[in-house]
């Protein structure tokens, strides 16, 4: 069964250094969505993308955040500046279309130190 | 914005025996998924469940879109089974919200 791959499973980084997160969706999906969760709390929504064009984002998703489809595989996730608050698992999710389910990757855990 | 209920927020369960997990939602949905969330951190789809049953295994899930409602049955439970357990609901290609899950332990 196709899967959404992350990459890498695990990164640490300093404060203020910026951080590029890496998904490959599943190739024929349309839909891409990046979600956190900090630990021991609830996954929450940051940002979603869809014809080459942010179609949705979170409060979360201020300037520091951005996001990129460089080329027909990969969707990558920004962070210019890390911040202590950023640690967090990141996850990338992929969907076919309406009334499909969102498939997620294994997650990116961020340490910022 | 849409809110996810679940209950209970804790579960402990003895090696064998059988559970339900409730997901109670405020609004209309049509994108209903149920995740187990490993000791890992991955997240496991489990159903996708907008409407009806479905089962697969020991684990099986109906929702009453109508009641804005949804019910995972876990039978027979085993260690493995652990972990945490998400309800996610949305519209369309719209985000997913999540609730706050349901923290399992079973033990041995």
């Amino acid at each position: 069964e196709p899967e959404v791959t992350q990459t890498p499973s695990h990164q640490v980084t300093q404060m203020g250094q910026e951080v590029i997160l890496r998904c490959v969706p599943i190739s024929n999906h349309l839909y891409f969505y990046w979600y956190r969760q900090i630990l021991g709390q609830k996954v929450e929504f940051l940002v979603s993308f869809y014809n080459n064009e942010i179609s949705e984002k979170s409060e979360i998703f201020d300037d520091q955040f951005s996001v990129e489809r460089p080329d027909g595989s990969n969707f990558t996730l920004k962070i210019r500046s890390t911040k202590l608050e950023d640690s967090a698992m990141y996850f990338c999710a992929s969907s076919a279309g309406a009334h499909q389910p969102q498939h997620f990757g294994d997650g990116t855990r961020l340490s910022i130190l | 914005g849409i809110q996810v209920e679940q209950s209970p927020p804790d579960l402990i369960l003895q090696e064998g025996a059988n559970s339900t997990l409730r997901c109670n939602f405020s609004d209309s949905v049509n994108n209903l998924q149920w995740f187990h969330q490993n000791p890992w951190g991955q997240l496991i789809n489990l159903f996708y469940i907008p409407s009806g049953t479905k089962q697969n295994g020991r684990l099986s899930a109906t929702t009453v879109a109508t009641e804005r409602y949804s019910l995972l049955y876990i039978s027979s439970s085993q260690t493995t089974d652990s972990g945490v357990y998400f309800c996610a609901v949305g519209r369309g290609n719209t985000p997913l919200v999540f609730g706050k899950g349901t923290r399992l332990s079973v033990i041995a």
